[in-house]
């Protein structure tokens, strides 16, 4: 499968944990957005990143929230000191050059306790 | 911000009938247009989209109708089929951003 992979698919911690979540692309994507999605709401855009060069934040976003991605493929998103707003699904998708199309992962589930 | 919005939070069909799915936006700067699929647990898997310079895009079952003045796009499913039971989002796309709308629960009933 040369799909989105996101791992981990369900994470469970307790307010003021950090977690981290990984994302890999399809090879050769050179776009790569993160995206959080609540119950009832379309999916909210996070971060954006082209090769390795992060263009682009929510300005709603909270600096508790850092994504990387240090060699233009896999991703990473990492909450600081957790609280139970942040609960909610965390979305990948990666787009090819010169497509308008997103293809998104599964996803990974958080749930702050 | 709410630049994209899709008014039925929920829509009830009948297997074999038509399905609209509506999708209102204020951002005169997009310029192309996508519909996404959604089942539980799982992440949005791409449906059909659209570019500002047309109109109407069929792909099987699926149309989707772009009236740009009225800043308005709708999906049409024709006929449903119980496989057809999901969220569905619009997403409008400029500047290498896609813009989700809250999601409409599709049903069909067999």
């Amino acid at each position: 499968d040369t799909g989105v992979s996101q791992d981990p698919r369900h994470k469970i911690t307790k307010r003021g944990q950090n977690v981290t979540f990984r994302c890999d692309p399809i090879s050769e994507h050179n776009r790569l957005y993160w995206y959080r999605q609540t119950l009832g709401q379309g999916p909210e855009f996070l971060t954006y990143f082209q090769n390795e060069a992060q263009l682009e934040k929510s300005r709603l976003l909270s600096d508790r929230f850092s994504a990387e991605r240090p060699k233009g493929s896999f991703s990473t998103l990492e909450i600081q000191r957790t609280e139970q707003g942040d609960s909610a699904m965390y979305l990948c998708a990666s787009s090819p050059r010169g497509l308008k199309k997103l293809f998104f992962g599964s996803g990974t589930q958080l749930s702050v306790l | 911000d709410q630049q994209v919005k899709q008014n039925s939070p929920s829509l009830s069909v009948q297997e074999g009938r038509i399905s609209i799915l509506n999708c209102d936006y204020t951002n005169s700067m997009f310029d192309y247009f996508l519909w996404y699929k959604k089942y539980p647990a799982e992440g949005p898997t791409f449906l059909i989209s659209i570019s500002s310079i047309k109109d109407k895009n069929e792909d099987g079952r699926f149309t989707v109708f772009l009236n740009k003045s009225a800043k308005h796009l709708s999906l049409h499913i024709v006929p449903s089929q119980p496989g057809d039971s999901a969220v569905y989002f619009c997403a409008p796309y400029t500047g290498n951003q896609f813009y989700f709308g809250t999601g409409t629960s599709l049903t069909v009933i067999p």
